[in-house]
């Protein structure tokens, strides 16, 4: 199984709702990622997980909670957003290197997204 | 981390070879170089990487001068299945973060 799994597809929350994005994957990755990304912008990246600990956050606002319940799932729980913060929410997962030298960069494989509208 | 330039768009018809160049002036001697390709609506998906040298694979093929501060990647015979936006990425190993640049916007025409 080469596949990263996103639920829900689309997702429409009022300012004052809580909800939760879910991924999921089963190739036995022990890294994983969370990436926002507005129409025509590349992703960026809000937090990686290694290991099931967080080891990047990239100063995302405290409305964005994300948990690494286990292994093969990672959890990103939203509260109080913003319009603004309407965008496609990009799960990847990557095998985790921490040996030194130059071995290649981790191929990170993206579930399809959530697609978030913040009324 | 190692900034990367692209060109922003690209029109190509159809059959033709379409070749991307991409500016990294600043890689550090451990970064790889990897290109990833994204579909509207859809999550990025890696196409090709490599260090040095030249890279081929079924879909791609990636040129990397000696000074390494600029790579190629060279689709073969597109179709318009190939329109999507493309992005190069530099990176190195155990080091999780990197950053997509703005990525090239590929245009196949019949």
């Amino acid at each position: 199984d080469t596949e990263v799994t996103q639920t829900p597809k689309h997702l429409v929350m009022g300012m004052t709702n809580k909800k939760s994005l879910k991924c999921e994957q089963h190739m036995g990755h022990r890294a994983m990622y969370w990436y926002k990304q507005k129409a025509k912008k590349p992703p960026e990246l809000m937090f990686v997980y290694s290991y099931e600990k967080l080891s990047i956050n990239e100063s995302v606002p405290s409305r964005f909670s994300p948990e690494c319940p286990n292994s093969s799932l990672l959890n990103l729980h939203l509260h109080a957003l913003q319009p603004e913060d309407s965008a496609l929410y990009l799960c990847a997962s990557s095998q985790d290197f921490t040996s030194g030298g130059p071995i290649s960069y981790n191929e990170q494989f993206f579930g399809p997204g959530t697609r978030l509208t913040v009324l | 981390l190692a900034k990367t330039t692209q060109p922003i768009s690209m029109d190509s018809y159809e059959g033709q070879e379409v070749n991307i160049t991409c500016s990294h002036n600043n890689i550090a001697t451990n970064d790889y170089i990897t290109w990833y390709q994204q579909f509207p609506s859809q999550g990025p998906r890696f196409i090709i990487q490599g260090y040095k040298t030249k890279v081929t694979n079924e879909v791609a093929s990636l040129f990397i001068p000696a000074d390494r501060k600029s790579s190629t990647l060279s689709l073969p015979r597109v179709s318009l299945s190939d329109t999507a936006v493309y992005y190069c990425l530099v990176g190195a190993g155990g080091y999780q973060k990197v950053t997509f640049g703005i990525g090239t916007k590929l245009q196949v025409i019949p």
